[in-house]
């Protein structure tokens, strides 16, 4: 079956702009994973679903950062009055149940802020 | 907190052995994993090991734990140029939302 996708794949915008990343998980998938990965380091988590409830977004840097997952599925990542630092590639990751599954990565939106 | 380290760069030889190294400071890790990531993709799952478990063999992959010395090993048996890549450990721990703590990645470079 298809696995974890992402959309756009890359995304350019303008310093204070608003953007949303999208990421459609396995089907079935009840765990949902936003992770960050900055050039030359590893993924950085950001927020965890399971189910539709964000059930951990300890690592949501700031409140410019919201994420939702309405139906238990497909997740928006929202970044409000973006910031050049907040350039990075965003990785989408999902797995069965979120305990001891492993998770399946997607390919990825990298964002530029100009 | 938790902090997971790797080398940054492995050069080796087409047809010889490589072993990526990797340090981890959260003893109460219960999984660590093995993830490879080629340019423009994204992160592929290599193999994992449970924190009970000192090896796993599988195929050309074998991983090693020491969890005395929080220590995680990968070694690929006769490294092929396909195999380049930058590789990542990364452990998630009981009790927390099972979110993936990465280490930044070991750049594998196979010369031919």
């Amino acid at each position: 079956g298809a696995g974890v996708s992402q959309t756009p794949s890359n995304k350019v915008t303008e310093k204070g702009k608003y953007v949303e990343l999208r990421c459609d998980p396995i089907s079935g998938h009840t765990a949902l994973y936003w992770y960050r990965q900055s050039l030359g380091q590893g993924p950085e988590f950001l927020i965890y679903f399971q189910g539709t409830g964000a059930a951990d977004d300890s690592g949501l840097p700031n409140d410019r950062f919201f994420a939702v997952r309405p139906e238990g599925s497909v997740s928006t990542l929202k970044i409000q009055r973006t910031e050049r630092g907040d350039s990075a590639v965003y990785l989408c990751a999902s797995s069965p149940s979120g305990r001891t599954d492993t998770q399946y990565f997607g390919p990825g939106t990298r964002l530029t802020v100009l | 907190g938790e902090d997971v380290e790797q080398s940054l760069f492995l050069s080796v030889r087409e047809g010889d052995s490589s072993v990526i190294n990797c340090t981890y400071t959260d003893s109460s890790s219960t999984y660590l994993y093995w993830y490879k990531q080629e340019p423009g993709a994204g992160l592929q799952l290599l193999t994992y090991i449970f924190s009970n478990m000192d090896m796993k063999q599988d195929q050309r992959l074998t991983v090693l734990l020491n969890k005395k010395d929080k220590h995680l090993s990968l070694r690929i048996a006769d490294t092929q140029t396909g195999d380049s890549a930058i590789y990542f450990c990364a452990e998630s721990t009981e009790g927390s939302a099972r979110q993936l703590t990465f280490g930044s990645g070991t750049q594998l470079t196979v010369l031919p």
